[in-house]
This record gives C-alpha cells, sequence and structure tokens, in this order.
C-alpha cells in the first residue's frame, strides 16, 4: 500500500459526458502528479501540481482540467469524453516539489467510455 | 527529459538473476537514471535510482556504465512475483518542474 488513494476504482459512462477523478496523496506530501495508461501503452504524464499550483503539464488535452485543493487532495475533470479517453488513470504523489523526487503511485482509476 | 530503449520484452527463469538493459545515450550530466515497475495494471512501484555509481538496495541492484549511456538494473534471485513492466527513466534531481517521460518498458516474465 502506497498511501495514495484514488477515488472511484471502476467508473464506466457514456461518449460526452463528464467525470471526475479524486486523488488524495500521502501524508505530508505537497505534490500531485496525473498520469494516463491506455491500452497496452506506456504511462503518460499529464500534469503535475506542487502545494495547489500548477508546475507541469505534459500531453494533457483541453478537455481535461485539474486541480489541487488547500488539503492537498486532487481531482482530474474529464469532460466531453471520447471512446479513446478509455484507459487507467493514475496519481502519484512526492514530497518535494521536483519531478526527481520518488513517486508513490495510488492503484488507478479504471475508466471505460462506451 | 533523455530518451531511454528499453526491450520490449524478457524472460527470467524462477531463481535467476534477472538482468534489464537500458540505453539513455542521451543524458545529460545532471541526470539520474529510475527504475519502476508495474506489476499487472498496479500503479507502478519505485525500485532504484542512481547517477554514476553502482546502487544496491532490498530490491535490485543498478549498474550504470562508465560513459553513463547505458544501464542494466539487476534482481538477483527474479521470483514469480517479480512478473511485471520494467520502466526506466532518467531525470534531473535537482530543481524544475520537468514532464515526466515513462516509456513502454521491459515486460519481464519470470517462469517457474
Amino acid at each position: 500500500d502506497s498511501g495514495v488513494t484514488q477515488t472511484p476504482k471502476h467508473l464506466i459512462t457514456a461518449t460526452g459526458q463528464r467525470v471526475t477523478l479524486r486523488c488524495s496523496p500521502r501524508s505530508g506530501d505537497l505534490s500531485v502528479y496525473w498520469y494516463q495508461q491506455s491500452l497496452d501503452q506506456g504511462l503518460q504524464f499529464l500534469i503535475h501540481y506542487y502545494n495547489g499550483e500548477e508546475r507541469a503539464k505534459g500531453n494533457i488535452l483541453e478537455r481535461f482540467s485539474a486541480q489541487q485543493f488547500p488539503d492537498l487532495h486532487s481531482e482530474l475533470n474529464l469532460s466531453s469524453l471520447e471512446l479513446g479517453d478509455s484507459a487507467l488513470y493514475f496519481c502519484a504523489s512526492s514530497v518535494g516539489r521536483g519531478s526527481y523526487n520518488e513517486q508513490f503511485f495510488g492503484p488507478g482509476t479504471r475508466l471505460t467510455v462506451l | 527529459d533523455a530518451k531511454t530503449t528499453q526491450p520490449p520484452s524478457m524472460d527470467c527463469a524462477e531463481g535467476r538473476a534477472a538482468n534489464l538493459p537500458c540505453n539513455h545515450s542521451t543524458i545529460s550530466g545532471n541526470e539520474y537514471v529510475y527504475w519502476y515497475r508495474q506489476i499487472h495494471s498496479q500503479g507502478p512501484q519505485y525500485i532504484i535510482h542512481g547517477l554514476k555509481n553502482n546502487e544496491t538496495n532490498e530490491m535490485a541492484s543498478l549498474i550504470i556504465t562508465e560513459d553513463r549511456k547505458s544501464s542494466t538494473l539487476i534482481l538477483p534471485h527474479a521470483t514469480l512475483r517479480d512478473t511485471a513492466v520494467y520502466y526506466c527513466i532518467v531525470r534531473p534531481h535537482s530543481g524544475g518542474y520537468q514532464k515526466v517521460t515513462f516509456g513502454t518498458g521491459t515486460k519481464l516474465q519470470v517462469i517457474p
């Protein structure tokens, strides 16, 4: 158990819908990272937040947005969903602000878009 | 981030050492080599990292060549539970907010 929690574990929805994925980092960690992993693909970095502020962006679509709240939990919002958005979404946390810190990954949310 | 190249798959007999190579020929002087693994759609797990000296912890050893253009992760006595995808990543170890790039990794199959 990494100490990072993600909810929900599974999510099934339809095209065009909007969903919110939630991540609670390890106690004391200030950084949260979001990743997308499509079937048989590597992990694609989406976005990094440190202490409430966006710090780095990867290949995140404009239909996707994220935020980190004062209690440090984070939410990833996916809108106008398409079939291709079906994937595992992981969040990770680390204690520091740099991407070089060891990252602890949550169990992931499996999103299925029908 | 510097690009890394790993073989897509490898087999290893249970109880034997698993040696997973990674090529990072464009690595910069301030970039460390990190290894993570992902067991069957679980969240990736950190294994080890190093700069230029060989490193060892309770999970694995990391051997980095003198020119730092390649490295090898060694699992000394592979078990069935080591079957996973192993990712080699390079990134700076100081400052900065970097895009973190995982490749497609090496799928290690440990065979009984």
